[in-house]
């Protein structure tokens, strides 16, 4: 069964620095691998997804994602974090053989921003 | 206005109660989801629907009912409500060919 690992339950960063994200996943094939973020008291907003193609994508708020067939890995990252950047972040992987995309979440990882 | 909107926003019931979820979505896509969200579990998957007359269980779904009355409404039902049921549960849709889901804000339930 596929699954899909956030190793890091909380991470604070402070503005203007970096941050990684990590994902990993257990898969068989290369799947469909997405980043979601849900602000406090929202719903998730894709932030952007990998199908196929160049393995570094570009998302949305500045955001992106390289993906590593080697590892097995989906990490996000942003150069430089803003405090609205403070939110719930969740990796996703989709099986390329199902005929839909059943979405598997891993645990999600919080980040807080400090001044 | 919100393509995907869920109704109540917020509920809280007693133990024993029969609760109903609403979604409804103005983005035409045929596939819609139903997912709850426990901290440190991520969000798992109730049930699905491919279109009205298709509905599938997910990997949680025992307590969990759903109808499907149109294109765009799909409900989540909780026949008898039970504590282990608080949760945040999100509504998604997604178009037929398009792997991206499409999130509503949530509804918190609390089952006392």
């Amino acid at each position: 069964a596929q699954s899909v690992t956030q190793p890091d339950i909380h991470i604070t960063v402070s503005e203007g620095a970096s941050l990684e994200l990590r994902c990993n996943y257990s898969y068989g094939a290369t799947p469909y691998l997405f980043w979601y973020v849900q602000s406090p008291g929202q719903g998730l907003q894709l932030l952007l997804k990998y199908f196929s193609g160049d393995t570094l994508v570009q998302g949305i708020k500045g955001f992106e994602a390289e993906f590593k067939r080697s590892q097995s890995s989906f990490n996000l990252r942003k150069p430089s974090v803003h405090w609205s950047d403070a939110a719930e972040y969740f990796c996703a992987v989709a099986k390329t053989t199902d005929s839909w995309g059943k979405l598997q979440f891993g645990a999600g990882t919080q980040v807080v921003v400090t001044p | 206005d919100a393509d995907v909107t869920q109704t109540p926003r917020n509920r809280i019931t007693k133990t024993g109660k029969r609760i109903m979820l609403e979604c409804s979505q103005t983005k035409g896509h045929d596939r819609m989801y139903w997912y709850r969200q426990d901290p440190g579990l991520g969000l798992r998957l109730i049930y699905y629907s491919f279109d009205v007359k298709d509905i599938n269980k997910g990997e949680i779904s025992d307590g969990y009912s759903v109808s499907r009355q149109a294109q765009a409404k799909f409900s989540l039902s909780l026949e008898s409500a039970i504590p282990n049921q608080t949760a945040l549960y999100f509504c998604a849709t997604s178009g037929r060919d398009e792997e991206t889901q499409y999130f509503g804000p949530g509804t918190r339930l609390l089952v006392l």
